[in-house]
């Protein structure tokens, strides 16, 4: 079963908007960490910010914060003010904790174009 | 800090042969993991290491296959007779253990080219 669901293939947004990027997860760990990472054209892959399911707030780091609800098992990222160079591919990831298993299983990815 | 190193960055096969990848994770992270990369798609899980010992492998993987990490420092991911549904970007990424957070660090990949 997939563990992971990312359900915009693509989403463009205009220069200095805010975007809202979908990441659903479904696990019965009640211990695990979500992911995001960015994949420019370029192809590194580049950690943008981490949630961990016991944290209180939702992770923030300079434009990207996790709007992380846990009812509904959702970990979105969002981007403020967005940037050029904000266009890629985006991944959420997520990595199970108690259950033993510390394998990062990865979405489908979101392309994200940002208009000038 | 170095970062992780993957090698070689490119590599153009003839269908039925072997392939070597090989990857130096940062130093002090004892765990290490394989991906594949098709394009569009997101990584999929292949195998990981912590040390020398490896503590999964995916079910996908054949016994075409085949990862070694030996003094758990440096790893290899093999392929052998090489098909061409095995043409893919093969990352390499380490962590450190301990936790549920710990984000992994990713090489630059190797992509493979079965024609």
């Amino acid at each position: 079963a997939q563990k992971i669901t990312q359900t915009q293939p693509g989403m463009f947004v205009q220069e200095k908007e805010a975007v809202t990027l979908d990441c659903t997860y479904d696990t019965s760990d009640p211990s695990y960490g979500l992911f995001w990472y960015k994949q420019p054209s370029s192809g590194e892959m580049i950690f943008l910010i981490y949630q961990g399911s016991y944290d209180q707030q939702n992770a923030t780091e300079g434009r990207y914060s996790l709007n992380f609800q846990k009812a509904r098992k959702s970990a979105n990222l969002v981007i403020s003010a967005s940037q050029l160079g904000d266009s890629a591919m985006y991944f959420c990831a997520m990595r199970e904790g108690v259950s033993g298993t510390y394998k990062y299983i990865f979405g489908t990815g979101t392309r994200l174009k940002v208009l000038a | 800090d170095t970062g992780v190193s993957q090698n070689p960055r490119h590599k153009i096969t003839k269908r039925g042969q072997n392939v070597t990848f090989r990857c130096d994770p940062i130093s002090e992270h004892n765990r290490l993991y394989w991906y594949r990369q098709t394009l569009g798609q997101g990584p999929e899980f292949l195998t990981y290491f912590q040390n020398e010992a490896q503590l999964e492998k995916s079910r996908l993987l054949s016994d075409r296959f085949s990862a070694e990490r030996p003094k758990g420092s440096f790893s290899t991911l093999e392929i052998q007779r090489t098909e061409q549904g095995d043409s893919a970007m093969y990352l390499c990424a380490s962590s450190l253990a301990g936790g549920i957070g710990g984000e992994l660090f990713f090489g630059e990949g190797s992509r493979l080219t079965v024609l």
